[in-house]
């Protein structure tokens, strides 16, 4: 079974200037999160996909950040603009209810910095 | 608000048990989990324990659940080299989200 992928692994851009980053999640997965980890961090939920719907987007930085899932298959993040506090590791999940728990894969992740 | 602590770092050596410690807030938590992350890759699902429950045992792991003080923790039979990596505990779902703790970074000396 394939896993959660993502793209790309690593970006650096400058402060103020746009990036997206995309995931495909395992298949048949319906649930699909988006995770910033801060060095030294435990991962931060941005958003949360059930489907195509959103489902929780309540830490997302909306002025900056935008997340989709077209199709409620594939999912794109962007930031734009980037601050430099934006350098972290993206790492996009995917999830499948087993026996009554959700249960997580997580892609490798995308590690950005801004400088 | 929800919280998840863990203490940063433990080291032990080879052979021996580890133990990872973790405390939450959320009472209301079905599930909790822990994750192994190792260096470069995302984070994998070790175990679980259902909120109902006490202790689980997975081959090496154990794990042991206090609801009452809020307190989990993971135990690593026979820890190995291989086992270095930093360990979330992570609580939920409720609502909607997980709520991660900010890893145990596990060191295991030959």
């Amino acid at each position: 079974e394939a896993g959660v992928a993502q793209s790309p692994r690593y970006k650096i851009i400058e402060k103020r200037q746009s990036v997206a980053f995309w995931c495909n999640p395992i298949s048949g997965h319906a649930t699909l999160y988006w995770y910033q980890q801060i060095l030294g961090q435990g991962p931060k939920l941005l958003i949360q996909f059930q489907n195509n719907g959103v489902v929780d987007d309540s830490q997302l930085p909306k002025d900056r950040f935008s997340a989709e899932r077209l199709k409620g298959v594939d999912s794109t993040l962007k930031i734009q603009p980037a601050k430099l506090e934006d350098s972290a590791v993206y790492l996009c999940a995917s999830s499948l209810r087993i026996r009554g728990v959700e249960t997580q894969y997580f892609g490798p992740g995308t590690r950005l910095l801004v400088l | 608000g929800e919280d998840v602590e863990q203490s940063l770092f433990l080291s032990v050596r080879e052979g021996d048990s580890s133990v990872i410690n973790c405390t939450y807030t959320d009472s209301s938590s079905t599930y909790l989990y822990w994750y192994k992350q190792e260096p470069g890759a995302g984070l994998q699902l070790l175990t679980y324990i259902f909120s109902n429950m006490d202790m689980k045992q997975d081959q090496r792991l154990t794990v042991l659940l206090n609801k009452k003080d809020k307190h989990l923790s993971l135990r690593i039979a026979d820890t190995q080299t291989g086992d270095s990596a930093i360990y979330f505990c992570a609580e939920g779902p409720h609502g909607q989200n997980f709520v991660f703790g900010p890893g145990t970074r596990l060191s295991v000396l030959p």
